[in-house]
Order: structure tokens, then sequence, then C-alpha cells
């Protein structure tokens, strides 16, 4: 079983849309999460760590589920600009801080 | 800061030939760590280090060896290129402890013929 699984998508959503992307993962001993962009051909960044209160910026808000081992991403006025692969990212400390990737939702924002 | 440094950007290398690629950050950070991105895989970590001198493996060790002789530089070699190596192998780093992010290197984009 993955580690942590996403919806690959495509996603292709309009501008000014909400889209939510979703994720789980498996390790319940799993401490630290983020969602990370990816541009094509760049590196990946990140967009925004994820808290257990759930956290906003911006446009964007992140939220984790414990019980349900369960993160998300939502993105309300969709810009041109927010096309990118987004990635769910999981941190183990318990097996040597350890990061692992889901394999990232594509989103395209439509004029 | 310079963050996290690749090189090279590219190489295109043959069956059978060996070589480094480097990575370094100025941020000292404890964690370092190598990954290979393919097509519909995702990020899959191939060795990780938490400190100078300590090295792991992850994911997908195989083919690959590393060494973490100072806190800046951690590089990967490929002992024996085939083609399934084609890929884009990213470095990244960051401190040891919680909601600490990791920071990626601009990659290298490798070609085994």
């Amino acid at each position: 079983r993955k580690e942590v699984e996403q919806d690959p998508g495509p996603f292709n959503v309009p501008e000014g849309a909400t889209v939510a992307f979703n994720c789980t993962y498996s390790n319940s001993a799993s401490q630290s999460f983020f969602w990370y962009r990816q541009d094509c051909r760049k590196e990946p960044k990140l967009l925004m760590s994820v808290y257990s209160s759930g956290n906003e910026d911006g446009r964007f808000t992140a939220q984790l589920n414990r019980a349900s081992q369960y993160i998300s991403l939502l993105i309300r006025d969709s810009k041109l600009s927010d096309s990118a692969t987004y990635l769910c990212v999981v941190n183990t400390l318990a097996t040597g801080n350890q990061f692992y990737f889901g394999t990232g939702t594509s989103l395209t924002v439509i004029p | 800061n310079a963050g996290v440094t690749q090189t090279p950007k590219f190489q295109v290398l043959k069956t059978g030939q060996s070589m480094t690629l480097q990575c370094a950050q100025d941020m000292n950070h404890e964690y370092m760590s190598w990954y290979r991105q393919d097509p519909g895989m995702g990020l899959r970590l191939i060795h990780y280090s938490v400190g100078a001198g300590i090295t792991d493996q992850g994911e997908v060790p195989n083919g690959y060896n590393v060494s973490r002789s100072t806190t800046e530089d951690f590089p990967l070699r490929l002992l024996s290129a085939a083609p399934s190596q084609t890929s884009v192998y990213f470095c990244a780093s960051s401190y040891v402890g919680q909601q600490e992010t990791q920071y990626f290197g601009p990659g290298t984009r490798l070609l085994v013929l």
C-alpha cells in the first residue's frame, strides 16, 4: 500500500472556480503534513503546511483529519497562474524523518 | 543564501558509465535526501542522511551510492548507469523537526542510452 495516495486528476476548471484536492496517508504515526506545488519541469516548492486545526492562506485552505488520515486542499477563485501539479506530502519522524510524496494532482485553469 | 544547488542540470550517459550528481546546501540543514521523479510515479526516495557521516536507504536505493562527509554536501553516485535510471533527480534538505519542510534543488535531468 502506498504511503500517500492522491487522485491524479487531471482537473480542468474555469477561472474563478473552486476546486478541492484530496489525499490519504497510511501511517498513523505521521506527524507533519504539507502541500507542495510543482510547475512543469521545475522543482517542487512548498505551498503550505497543514495543521490539525486547519489553516488558510489567501485563496488556499488546507484541512487535516487525523482520525480518517485524510488531507485536503481547497482553492477558491482559481487563477490561470494556479495551473500546476499539487503534491501531498507527509513526514514521519519515527521513520528517520522521511518525507512521503503523493503522485500529484494536475490542475489546469482555463480562461 | 544559494539554497540547494545541483550540478549538472542535464547529463547523457551510456549504459555502464558511472557518474556523480552533486548536491550542496548552505542552510546548515541536518537532513538531506535524493529523489527520482518519473512520470506517473511521483517522487521516490533513493537515499537520505540525517547528518554528516550518517546515510540510509530510501525506497529505491539499488544502483546508487551516497556519502555525507560534510553537512553541506550530499553527492549521489551512479555506479553503472542503466536505461532504467533515466529520470529527473532532485536533491532536498531540511531541518529535522515537526513541520520542518524540505527545500529542493532545481533538479538534474539524466538520460541513459
